[in-house]
C-alpha cells in the first residue's frame, strides 16, 4: 500500500510564497502528480515529477526526491484565486491502475 | 471543458433508491476511473475500467457497481442508497496512467 502525508491547511498572504510538502511511502514508484481543486470542482492537473529535481511551470514549481520519498509544490506570487486544495498523488506499479491521492492541503490566501 | 463528460451534475434521491451516474471519457482515452469524495474528505478510488474490462478495484461497496460499454462510456450504479453515500462522484480518464488523469466536473449526489 501507500501512505501519503501532506499538511491539512496553510495560510499565506497575497503575493507571498507557500511551499506544500508531501511525503510518501511506496514501492514501485512511477511518478508523482500535483492537482489543484477548488471547492466543489474537479481536480485539475498542475505538475508531474518522475525524476529527481525541480520542474518549473510559471508561478508553480514542483520538486521530487525519490530517495527521500518527498515532494513539494511551490506557489509563488500568490493570488487570491490560488485559494484551493492541493492534492499530492502517487502513481505506483504496486497499485496498478490507480493513483493514490493524499488528503489534500487547503491553502488560504489572505489579502 | 476537460473533455470528460459526466451526467447528471446534481442528483437528489431518497434513501433506499438506486441511481446511475454516467461518464464519457476524453476522445481516445481507454481508461476510466471512478472516485468518491465526501465532504472534507480526500478522493477515494472506487474502480477502474480499461477498454471495457475491469482493471482495478478500490474500496467500492458491494451496493455499488460499474461497467464500461463498447463506446467506452461508463456507468456507476449505486443502489440501496444511504445518507452516507452523499458525496461528489468524479470520473476521470487517461490515455496511460503515467500521463495523469483528466477529471470530469463530477456528479453531486445528495441522499435524503
Amino acid at each position: 500500500g501507500q501512505n501519503i502525508d501532506q499538511p491539512t491547511e496553510m495560510t499565506a498572504t497575497e503575493g507571498a510564497i507557500v511551499q506544500i510538502n508531501c511525503t510518501y511511502q511506496t514501492s514501485g514508484f512511477n511518478g508523482l502528480f500535483w492537482y489543484q481543486q477548488h471547492a466543489g470542482e474537479a481536480p485539475t492537473f498542475l505538475s508531474y515529477n518522475v525524476l529527481d529535481g525541480l520542474e518549473e511551470k510559471g508561478r508553480f514549481s514542483s520538486f521530487l526526491s525519490r530517495s527521500k520519498g518527498y515532494s513539494y509544490l511551490l506557489l509563488k506570487e500568490l493570488q487570491m484565486k490560488d485559494s484551493a486544495s492541493y492534492l499530492c498523488a502517487v502513481f505506483s506499479t504496486d497499485s496498478w491502475g490507480k493513483f493514490q491521492f493524499g488528503a489534500g492541503t487547503q491553502v488560504v490566501v489572505t489579502p | 471543458d476537460s473533455g470528460v463528460t459526466q451526467t447528471p451534475k446534481h442528483l437528489i434521491t431518497a434513501t433506499g433508491q438506486r441511481v446511475t451516474l454516467r461518464c464519457s471519457p476524453r476522445s481516445g482515452d481507454l481508461s476510466v476511473y471512478w472516485y468518491q469524495q465526501s465532504l472534507d474528505q480526500g478522493l477515494q478510488f472506487l474502480i477502474q475500467y480499461y477498454n471495457g474490462e475491469e482493471r482495478a478495484k478500490g474500496n467500492i461497496l458491494e451496493r455499488f457497481s460499474a461497467q464500461q460499454f463498447p463506446d467506452l462510456h461508463s456507468e456507476l450504479n449505486l443502489s440501496s442508497l444511504e445518507l452516507g453515500d452523499s458525496a461528489l462522484y468524479f470520473c476521470a480518464s487517461s490515455p496511460r496512467q503515467e500521463y495523469g488523469y483528466t477529471f470530469g466536473s463530477g456528479t453531486r449526489l445528495t441522499v435524503v
